[in-house]
């Protein structure tokens, strides 16, 4: 998985409550994507981040915020979890242009 | 606005069977095309990825064709098996700087035995 590692893997929160998902990739990407997945939506991107303090939004940005203060870590934050924002959160880098894009294991979020 | 479509939704087949899965584009002006494998409760595992200047890649019993004019991907799996059972993804990246993906929301493919 080209050295991708999302934490936690399981969480379960509170409404209302902030929650920080972290992904970590140990081999300097530039480009790096937070999408979430739902059945019937299928993968939706949140925030991507294109270097260090670089992030701009994506189609389903409302109720997150980013930071990148590190190469190796993206970091997503709900800073008021709702029902809504449960989800399946994927963490992606683009590897290069010939091998594109590559994935973590994901960080199943439950909203209660 | 990329949007991108797969059909069927879902596909059964017995073993053996080779099969075709579609995927379709509306904006042709893409940089290139991934196929993605979806085992439940994973994440994603890249299968092949196709250049826009590219009509097709092969690995293994796995070709995927590309027609950017027509906005159309297709993979094709050859002598299928109950492990090639799994939602298989598309995903375009655009020419803009950002270079991100658009996915479709999947084939979910089941091999019977």
């Amino acid at each position: 998985d080209a050295g991708i590692t999302q934490s936690p893997r399981h969480k379960v929160t509170e409404t209302g409550t902030p929650v920080t998902l972290r992904c970590h990739q140990t081999e300097n990407h530039r480009y790096m994507y937070w999408y979430r997945q739902d059945p019937g939506h299928g993968l939706r991107l949140i925030h991507y981040s294109y270097g260090v303090k670089d992030t701009d939004k994506g189609e389903v940005s409302d109720g997150y915020s980013v930071s990148r203060s590190k190469t190796e870590d993206f970091l997503l934050t709900l800073e008021s979890a709702t029902s809504s924002q449960t989800s399946v959160y994927f963490c992606a880098v683009q590897v290069n242009v010939f091998y594109g894009y590559t994935f973590g294991s994901g960080t199943r979020l439950t909203v209660v | 606005k990329q949007e991108v479509t797969q059909i069927p939704a879902a596909l059964s087949v017995p073993e053996g069977e080779n099969l075709v899965l579609n995927c379709s584009f509306t904006d042709s002006a893409i940089y290139n095309l991934q196929w993605f494998r979806q085992d439940p409760g994973k994440g994603l595992t890249s299968l092949l990825l196709i250049q826009s200047s590219q009509r097709e890649q092969t690995s293994g019993r796995l070709n995927a064709s590309l027609d950017k004019s027509s906005g159309r991907s297709t993979l094709y799996i050859a002598a299928s098996q109950p492990g090639d059972s799994a939602t298989y993804l598309c995903a375009v990246r655009g020419l803009g700087g950002s270079e991100k993906l658009v996915f479709g929301k999947g084939t979910k493919l089941t091999v019977n035995p």
